[in-house]
């Protein structure tokens, strides 16, 4: 069972070039998540989805675009990427049990804009 | 959304026990408390969560105050695996599975 796998583990981009970050589960979950992590920071969010087709903004979606065309697919768009966009991106996937969350997090993409 | 307050830092030997504490003085009456930890390198992992009474699971303990205006997560016997940074947070009402990450406590186990 993969869980939630995110593509790719590393990657540096030039400032103003543009990225796609995948993101994929196999546990059939409506919610979806994508966050980014700071050094020395907490997670914040960036956009989430609630099922296909359904996107909204979290606390940093600035310079970021989300598109959800299946259940199982989240990916995260970097449009024009800054050195602010430097960070760790964790990718999630949420099991709602009426108003218990048991969140299921990916491994990471870490991105250096330089 | 009630904010969590914990320490900046805690540290354990290993294979004694751990209480980590958390003060979440606004929670409202629908809020549950989770707990997750992130492992170096890693993405957050859930540990446990509890909505009034005190919860046990294979991982961890989590101790719910009366009030619920604080709770503990007690490891039992902390182990050089459970070094990580370890995050309170309160999830109720309709949350669409968001999570709100608060700095946390990172816990350093000497052997």
């Amino acid at each position: 069972n993969a869980g939630v796998t995110q593509t790719p583990k590393f990657q540096v981009l030039k400032t103003g070039q543009s990225m796609t970050l995948q993101c994929a589960q196999d546990m059939n979950h409506e919610y979806m998540s994508w966050y980014r992590q700071d050094p020395g920071m907490g997670l914040r969010l960036i956009h989430y989805s609630v099922g296909a087709g359904i996107t909204d903004q979290g606390e940093v979606p600035n310079g970021y675009n989300v598109s959800r065309s299946t259940t199982e697919d989240f990916p995260l768009r970097l449009l024009s990427a800054a050195p602010s966009q430097t960070s760790v991106y964790f990718c999630a996937s949420t099991q709602s049990h009426g108003l218990f969350v048991e969140a299921f997090f990916g491994q990471g993409t870490r991105l250096t804009v330089v | 959304d009630a904010k969590t307050t914990q320490p900046n830092s805690m540290e354990s030997n290993e294979e004694e026990p751990v209480h980590l504490p958390c003060n979440h003085s606004t929670i409202s009456g629908t809020d549950y408390i989770h707990w997750y930890r992130q492992l170096p390198s890693q993405g957050p992992e859930y540990v446990i969560h509890g909505l009034t009474s005190n919860v046990n699971n294979r991982m961890a303990s989590l101790a719910i105050a009366e009030d619920r205006k604080s709770s503990t997560l007690i490891l039992h016997r902390a182990t050089l695996r459970d070094a990580a940074v370890y995050y309170c947070i309160l999830s109720g009402g309709t949350s669409y599975g968001k999570l709100t990450f608060g700095q946390g406590t990172i816990l350093t186990v000497h052997p």
